[in-house]
């Protein structure tokens, strides 16, 4: 069975950073993208971007650009999401979820981390 | 970025109704149209690709229609499970962007 385990919740003071781990299982990590998607308390869900395990190539959502690093350890098949200059605003549960492309390039989520809440105050 | 707007945002029904969520993107996303189902304080859960593909798994009550800019999920005899916000995405192109949710409750 395909799981994505996430590090546990976060607290954290403005203007410092977070990394989020997921740690892949019972799949090969290379062959599926990783993407990041957050949800702040009682909101929808927001689209972070994406990594690729065999490359390291990765997509920010522009919201994101230059605060934003996606990294993984193919020997360990986990993903991390590291998020810089933390506001109020970061304040969210953030999932990682597999990305799957299909035969005629559909793409989409098919296996999500359980989320880590991350919390930002002062 | 592709805008996607669902209607209604929320919904009461009863169990055996037939209920249609819509989604609407802000330009063409031709079939690259998913939907998840979420409960509260659970990871979202994958439900159609490809506009009317159910996942393995899930339940043929579901269903999807569409193509272009406008699409439906139906489910056609709802039960008690599911209850949940309901979210259509498109991966037309990237930002992959969702709609803003359709909270249903039954």
């Amino acid at each position: 069975q395909v799981q994505l385990v996430q590090s546990g919740a976060e607290v954290k003071k403005p203007g410092a950073s977070v990394k989020v781990s997921c740690k892949a299982s019972e799949y090969t990590f290379t062959q599926y993208d990783i993407n990041w998607v957050r949800q702040a308390p009682g909101q929808g869900l927001e689209w972070m971007g994406y990594m690729s395990p065999n490359s390291g190539t990765t997509r920010y959502a522009q919201k994101f650009q230059g605060r934003i690093t996606f990294t993984r350890d193919t020997s360990t098949s986990t993903a991390y999401m590291e998020l810089s200059s933390l506001r109020s605003e970061d304040t969210a549960v953030y999932y990682c979820t597999r990305g799957t492309r299909d035969r005629v390039s559909q793409y989409y989520f098919d296996y999500w981390g359980q989320g880590t809440l991350v919390t930002v105050s002062s | 970025d592709i805008q996607m707007t669902q209607s209604p945002s929320s919904l009461t029904a009863s169990v055996g109704d037939r209920i249609t969520i819509t989604c609407r993107a802000s330009q063409t996303i031709n079939t690259y149209l998913n939907w998840y189902q979420q409960k509260p304080g659970k990871a979202p859960k994958f439900l159609i690709y490809a506009v009317s593909t159910l996942q393995s798994g899930v339940p043929s009550r579901f269903s999807g229609s569409g193509s272009g800019t406008e699409f439906t999920l139906t489910i056609s005899s709802l039960q008690p499970e599911d209850f949940g916000t309901y979210y259509c995405q498109q991966s037309y192109n990237v930002p992959f962007t969702f709609g803003q949710g359709t909270k249903l409750e039954i």
